[in-house]
């Protein structure tokens, strides 16, 4: 089974500080993604990443930044964290061949910023 | 009008019944259907997927595609507390873009 690893299941932070929040997947995925999911909105794409130190801008990029040195690894970079990124966050992956219909999610960091 | 509209519930059933969960879209082009699960507390996982119109049947569930309504359909045959979840649809494209464009969730809990 392909596994989507995100680092943290819980993280509380503090206004201000920088976060990182890491993926790992284990199935030689070229695409990855980072999502965040909140009640009332639904899932919505932050960034997301086709290759190696590649990155694409999802629909809301505002305050986030992401890094893929290897393969295997995505990360989510909150710069200056704010109340409002306050979600649970979710990373995914799909290899070419399912790129249509075959995103595996990781099992999510709810992050709290206070 | 949202791309992909769904109920967010929620829906409560007792156990033993036959669940509908729906989902309506505007985009003509999306070819791909695909149900997830989700757990309270977890990530989605992939239920399962359909390409272009017709059934697909995986024990007790079944996915429907209507493309002539824009309109999808999940059921779920004799209906388990363990299958209290939220369901998500989504939907992409044969070509071009492949980010799936989700539906929000319906909420769905069985009871005893």
């Amino acid at each position: 089974d392909v596994k989507v690893t995100q680092s943290s299941r819980y993280l509380v932070k503090r206004t201000g500080e920088k976060v990182f929040l890491e993926c790992v997947q284990d199935m030689d995925h070229e695409n990855m993604f980072w999502y965040r999911q909140d009640p009332g909105l639904g899932l919505r794409l932050i960034y997301f990443s086709y290759d190696v130190k590649m990155k694409e801008k999802g629909d809301i990029p505002e305050g986030y930044s992401v890094s893929r040195e290897k393969k295997e690894r995505f990360s989510l970079i909150l710069e200056s964290a704010s109340t409002n990124q306050t979600s649970m966050y979710l990373c995914a992956s799909h290899g070419r061949d399912s790129s249509r219909y075959g995103y595996t999610f990781g099992s999510g960091t709810r992050l709290t910023v206070v | 009008q949202k791309e992909v509209e769904q109920d967010p519930g929620p829906l409560s059933v007792p156990e033993g019944a036959i669940v509908s969960l729906n989902c309506t879209y505007s985009n003509s082009a999306f070819q791909y259907f695909m149900w997830y699960r989700q757990y309270s507390r977890k990530g989605p996982e992939l239920l399962m997927y359909t390409y272009s119109s017709g059934n697909k049947e995986d024990g007790r569930f079944t996915a429907q595609v209507d493309k002539s309504s824009k309109y999808i359909s999940l059921f779920i045959r004799d209906s388990q507390p363990s299958d209290s979840a939220t369901y998500l649809c989504a939907m992409s494209y044969a070509g071009g873009s492949y980010i799936p464009t989700f539906g929000r969730g319906t909420s769905l809990i069985v009871h005893p």
